[in-house]
């Protein structure tokens, strides 16, 4: 498997639902990320988590990190059809720093 | 403040030939990184430059190689192309290292006939 893997691969919600995509690693990291990506065009960063928080919040986004289980989860509350793309989980590794490995990605549709 | 910049936008190229990609990133980013993303693959970490100086490679062949300039901007060149390099490449920046994450380009599609 890879280093960091999201769960689930695809996701088909309401619009007004919550979504909630996890991802899981293998390896000590130095942060982890999320990206959404509509389409096949550039990625857009959401928000970063250092291995010493746990949670942060940013608009209708909240990302959780649990370093003892090497995983994290995405919440996009009150969805939203302009939130269907791909989210990617990146992980910036300790053992190498300057490398940042990017999950296969989860594929959300909200509909309308 | 301007994105990041990725040229051209679509290219056509035929097996054996050469191709030269480019990435100007943030005003101020120092960090540029080239990934390689495919249905099949996902996003594949290609490079990353720092200053001028290569700090990190993927696992691909010499065939794949890049520079950066002094004001930042970044080149990526593919020799004798083969079916198997068609993807969207995508360049991100960052300001220094990865804790302040990437902004990524909207990417060159790269397709080999």
């Amino acid at each position: 498997s890879q280093q960091g893997e999201e769960d689930p691969q695809a996701l088909s919600i309401q619009e007004g639902e919550n979504a909630t995509m996890n991802c899981s690693y293998k390896t000590s990291i130095n942060n982890l990320q999320w990206y959404r990506q509509n389409s096949g065009r550039g990625l857009v960063h959401l928000i970063l988590i250092r291995s010493n928080e746990r949670e942060k919040h940013s608009g209708r986004l909240r990302v959780t990190l649990d370093t003892s289980k090497k995983s994290s989860s995405l919440l996009i509350t009150a969805s939203r059809a302009a939130d269907t793309a791909s989210y990617f989980c990146a992980t910036s590794l300790k053992t190498s720093y300057d490398k940042v490995i990017f999950g296969p990605g989860t594929s959300l549709s909200v509909i309308p | 403040k301007a994105g990041v910049t990725q040229t051209p936008r679509y290219l056509i190229k035929t097996r054996g030939q050469q191709v030269t990609l480019s990435c100007s990133p943030i005003s101020g980013h120092r960090s540029v990184s080239w990934y390689q993303q495919t249905p099949g693959q996902g996003l594949q970490f290609l490079f990353e430059y720092f200053s001028e100086t290569q700090r990190n490679k993927g696992n691909f062949p010499g065939r794949f190689s890049g520079r950066q300039f002094s004001n930042s901007r970044s080149e990526m060149n593919v020799s004798t192309l083969e079916l198997g390099d068609s993807a969207l490449y995508l360049c991100a920046s960052s300001f220094e290292g990865l804790n302040y994450g990437y902004t990524f380009g909207s990417g060159t599609r790269l397709t080999v006939v």
